[in-house]
C-alpha cells in the first residue's frame, strides 16, 4: 500500500531534550516536506527536500533540522525543543514539486513542557 | 502573494443535504488545487486533485469544480452523510518549486442524522 508513515504518532517530551521525528514514503518519490499545524495558523511548511541530500527552508525553519540521506526517508529533528513546539506535525511527499498529487503521513501530535 | 480562503468557517446540515463547499485563492497561475478531509487530530486524506487544464473532478459523492480565471473551486458533496463529519481544506501549490501547498483555514462540516 502507497503510504507516508511517522513516527511517534504522539510524544510528550520536556524542554531541551533532543528528538527526532521520522518519516517515510513508499511511492519513490522526490519531493518530501515536513509542515506543522496549529489553531488559527493553519499548515506551514519547516524545511522541504527535493532530492536525496537537497533540502532547503520552508516558511517556518527556526528550531528544526532535516536531513535527506535517503530518498524514502526525511526525519525532522528537534535539537532543542521548546514550548512554542508543541504542535501537529505532519510529513508530505510528490513525485515532484508542487503540480503533483501531495500525500501525507497520519501526524505527529508533539507535546513540550 | 497566494493567499486561500475558504467559506464557510463552519456548517452544519441535516443528513441527505447536498452541499458546496468554497475556495478561493489570489493568484490564478495554479498548476493544480486539491482538496483534503481532516478528521479530529488526524491526518490528511486527499480528495480529489483538479489540474489547472480540468474543469472538475469527480470520485464518488463528491465532485470538485475548477475556475481559475474567477480564482475559485468548490466541492460539493451529495446525499451527505454523518460519516462525513470532518474538516475539509483546500490547497494550491505555491508559486516557487518547493513542493509547498498553501492551504485554507478550512471548512468544519458536521452532518447530523
Amino acid at each position: 500500500e502507497a503510504q507516508v508513515t511517522q513516527n511517534p504518532r504522539y510524544l510528550i517530551t520536556v524542554t531541551g531534550k533532543k528528538l527526532t521525528v521520522t518519516c517515510s514514503q513508499n511511492m519513490n518519490h522526490e519531493y518530501m516536506s515536513w509542515y506543522r499545524q496549529d489553531p488559527g495558523l493553519g499548515l506551514r511548511q519547516i524545511y522541504y527536500s527535493m532530492n536525496v541530500e537537497v533540502t532547503d527552508k520552508g516558511d517556518v525553519p527556526e528550531g528544526y533540522k532535516v536531513s535527506r540521506k535517503e530518498k524514502r526517508n526525511f526525519p525532522l529533528i528537534l535539537e532543542s525543543p521548546s514550548p512554542n513546539q508543541t504542535s501537529l506535525y505532519f510529513c508530505a511527499s510528490s513525485f515532484a514539486g508542487g503540480q503533483y498529487e501531495q500525500y501525507f503521513g497520519p501526524g505527529t501530535r508533539l507535546t513540550v513542557t | 502573494k497566494q493567499e486561500v480562503t475558504q467559506i464557510p468557517a463552519a456548517l452544519s446540515v441535516p443528513e441527505g443535504e447536498n452541499l458546496v463547499l468554497n475556495c478561493s485563492f489570489t493568484d490564478s497561475a495554479i498548476y493544480n488545487l486539491q482538496w483534503f478531509r481532516q478528521d479530529p487530530g488526524k491526518g490528511l486524506t486527499s480528495l480529489l486533485l483538479i489540474q489547472s487544464s480540468q474543469r472538475e473532478q469527480t470520485s464518488g459523492r463528491l465532485n470538485a469544480s475548477l475556475d481559475k480565471s474567477s480564482g475559485r473551486s468548490t466541492l460539493y458533496i451529495a446525499a451527505s452523510q454523518p460519516g462525513d463529519s470532518a474538516t475539509y481544506l483546500c490547497a494550491v501549490p505555491g508559486s516557487s518549486n518547493t513542493g509547498k501547498l498553501i492551504f485554507g483555514q478550512g471548512t468544519t462540516l458536521q452532518v447530523k442524522p
